[in-house]
């Protein structure tokens, strides 16, 4: 089936240190990647995007992702995490078959990030 | 700041009533999306318009209904309303080429 998997629910890391959250997708072609931030209260915030090219994409906020074809995988980095980094993020991907003029985003389930000051 | 504008920010209403959400997009954003976010299904894809059509339809139910207006704000009309449709509804919009969604800050609702 068709999916888009983050597979860590929460995660935390103390000030500082490095961060790598983990997005697999199972698409038949390789779907337009993205990055999205949702703050308490707050809505969607893109950080990223992956259509084509370069694998290694850098965002805002410090961010940055790779795109692993051969692991169908499109893992979000940074190398020095903030306090203010705590949030949940989630993995979107526009599969190519999604029509023309559509970009409806599918979600993983997120990944909440806990920062230790 | 996104420039999406969501009005209300917070509902409540009870279960069988009928409510509507309101999205202003991005000046000049033709297309607009609707998601619902609830904790057991996450983040969903609704319905998409763009210039006053509808272009892309995806888990949404009968009872669940939008449009999108000649000034291009959208709303969303949800009626029969069941407990389970409690959720963070957010609405997105789009360049014409739709590569990046801006999204507004969404509306709560809570059904009671």
């Amino acid at each position: 089936a068709q999916s888009v998997t983050q597979p860590d629910i929460h995660i935390t890391v103390s000030e500082g240190a490095s961060l790598e959250l983990r997005c697999n997708y199972s698409y038949g072609a390789t779907p337009y990647l993205f990055w999205y931030v949702q703050s308490p209260g707050q809505g969607l915030q893109l950080l990223l995007k992956y259509f084509s090219g370069d694998t290694l994409v850098q965002g805002i906020k410090g961010f940055e992702a790779e795109f692993k074809r051969s692991q169908s995988s499109f893992n979000l980095r940074k190398p020095s995490v903030h306090w203010s980094d705590a949030a949940e993020y989630f993995c979107a991907v526009v599969p190519l078959y999604s029509g023309a003029g559509s970009y409806q985003l599918t979600f993983g389930k997120g990944t909440k990030l806990s920062v230790i000051p | 700041d996104s420039g999406v504008t969501q009005t209300p920010k917070h509902l409540i209403t009870a279960t069988g009533q009928r409510v509507t959400l309101r999205c202003s997009p991005r000046s000049g954003d033709l297309s607009v999306y609707w998601y619902q976010q609830s904790l057991d299904q996450g983040l969903q894809f609704l319905i998409q318009y763009y210039n006053g059509e509808e272009r892309a339809k995806g888990n949404i139910l009968e009872r669940f209904s939008a449009q999108q207006f000649p000034d291009l704000h959208s709303e969303l009309n949800l009626s029969s309303l069941e407990l389970g449709d409690s959720a963070l509804y957010f609405c997105a919009s789009s360049t014409e080429q739709g590569n990046e969604q801006f999204f507004g800050p969404g509306t709560r609702l809570t059904v009671l």
